[in-house]
């Protein structure tokens, strides 16, 4: 089945340990999304790729980094995780921007 | 006025009772709706899209849109406690969707 696939589920850090997180999707869509999402809140964007094109939202901090190395695969880097970094990461694609986009199951990462 | 606003809740509802969950958005231009259902601890996963004026109805699920008053709402029939969950709202402006805080559902058997 096709589907948007996050590794690890659960991701334990140290503060200020840089930590990769995994997307990887067999939906061949064009862009892939990384969303931040604290209990209750709504999920924040953090940034996409369209394809290649990588698009940074306004108020993500430098902290977060992120990679695309080919269609399927999309990494999140947190350089330097803070207490406030603690939160689920969700990855996402659709087939265009403003399209239905799928999730993955996330990430939940916990800084100690 | 925040983008997209939902009554964060939590909306309690008997069982077979029909729940209404309600989305406005602050953007009159916003072309595409949609619902998705999010349960805790877990990722969300998408009810129904709608891109029209009008009802867009799917089993149990009916999405509600009116763009004159900027107001998405979903509508549950015959709910079950298999429905609670967070709803969350999500609409594109200009690219790409942006979510509301979504509204906490508790289907009471």
């Amino acid at each position: 089945d096709a589907m948007v696939i996050q590794n690890p589920r659960y991701q334990v850090t140290q503060f200020g340990k840089p930590v990769t997180l995994s997307c990887s999707q067999t939906l061949n869509h064009n862009v892939m999304y990384w969303y931040q999402q604290k209990s209750s809140q709504a999920p924040k964007l953090l940034f996409h790729y369209y394809d290649k094109d990588f698009n940074n939202e306004a108020d993500t901090p430098d902290n977060f980094q992120s990679r695309r190395p080919n269609t399927s695969f999309c990494f999140l880097d947190i350089r330097s995780p803070g207490l406030g970094d603690a939160a689920m990461y969700l990855c996402a694609t659709s087939r265009d921007t403003g399209e239905t986009q799928y999730f993955g199951p996330g990430t939940r990462l916990l800084v100690l | 006025q925040k983008e997209v606003e939902q009554n964060s809740g939590p909306l309690s509802v008997p069982e077979g009772a029909i729940a209404s969950l309600n989305c406005t958005y602050s953007d009159r231009g916003s072309q595409s709706f949609f619902w998705y259902r999010q349960y805790s601890g877990k990722s969300p996963e998408l009810i129904m899209s709608i891109y029209s004026n009008g009802d867009k109805e799917d089993g149990r699920f009916t999405a509600q849109l009116n763009k004159a008053s900027q107001y998405v709402s979903l509508l549950i029939r015959d709910s079950q406690p298999s429905d609670s969950a967070t709803y969350l709202c999500a609409v594109k402006r200009n690219t790409p969707l942006v979510f509301g805080k979504g509204t906490r559902l508790s289907v009471i058997a």
